[in-house]
């Protein structure tokens, strides 16, 4: 089975500073996708940056970027210029692609979460 | 409204109480599942429904039920739960089942069993 751990419960950052949050994961699968979410107070998840791991290349949204190091099975999430709105539960989450045996392809495994916040 | 919605946002129901949670989405999905979220515990999947047929029970205990009466609504409904039963049950969307397909979350309701 898979499991993703997140090893630090809890990150702190300056604003407009940049802070790295960590990501491992255990598969035995070849092709999957990898997730960061953000689950800001009003709790609302919402998906910040996806990653193929078929993609050599770090997938990028705005201030938003990966480091995925496939062999390492390592997928932290870099935030740049961090801003007050970026204070929040972050979650890293993994999906296989490939149906298993009397199951689905569809289970999001996720971490146990760390929690962002934004000093002024 | 956009998006996924969940009603209600808060519950507080005792043991022997019969409750419903709803979820709706506005995205045309076709695949809805039911997370719950436990304080400092990964989410965990409890249910998938794909074109309105279940297609995952994660092990979750007979006290929840769930429903699905077409593609935009999710029902789970509960009855004589436990005090650990209490977290925030979250809902989500996607185009259908396959792993390439982000899901969209509900904001979630917040379950206090008393």
């Amino acid at each position: 089975a898979q499991t993703v751990t997140q090893s630090q419960p809890e990150m702190s950052v300056q604003e407009a500073e940049t802070v790295t949050l960590s990501c491992t994961y255990d598969t035995s699968e070849s092709d999957y996708y990898l997730f960061w979410y953000k689950q800001p107070p009003s709790r609302q998840m919402i998906l910040v940056i996806r990653q193929e791991a078929y993609k050599q290349q770090n997938a990028t949204e705005n201030r938003f970027s990966v480091n995925f190091q496939k062999a390492a099975k390592s997928f932290s999430l870099k935030i740049s210029d961090s801003q007050l709105g970026d204070a929040a539960m972050y979650f890293c989450a993994y999906r296989t692609i490939r149906s298993n045996s009397g199951g689905s392809n569809y289970k999001l495994t996720f971490g146990k979460g760390t929690l962002l916040t934004v000093n002024p | 409204e956009t998006g996924v919605t969940q009603t209600p946002r808060h519950l507080v129901m005792g043991m022997t109480n019969k409750k419903s949670l709803k979820c709706e989405q506005h995205l045309g999905h076709n695949a809805m599942y039911w997370y719950k979220q436990s304080a400092k515990k990964p989410l965990e999947l409890m249910f998938v429904y794909n074109f309105k047929e279940q297609t995952e029970n994660n092990s979750v205990p007979s006290r929840f039920s769930p429903e699905c009466p077409n593609s935009s609504h999710l029902f789970l409904h509960l009855h004589t739960l436990q005090p650990e039963d209490s977290a925030l049950y979250l809902c989500a969307s996607s185009q259908d089942d396959r792993g390439s397909y982000e899901q969209y979350f509900g904001p979630g309701t917040r379950l206090t069993v008393t």
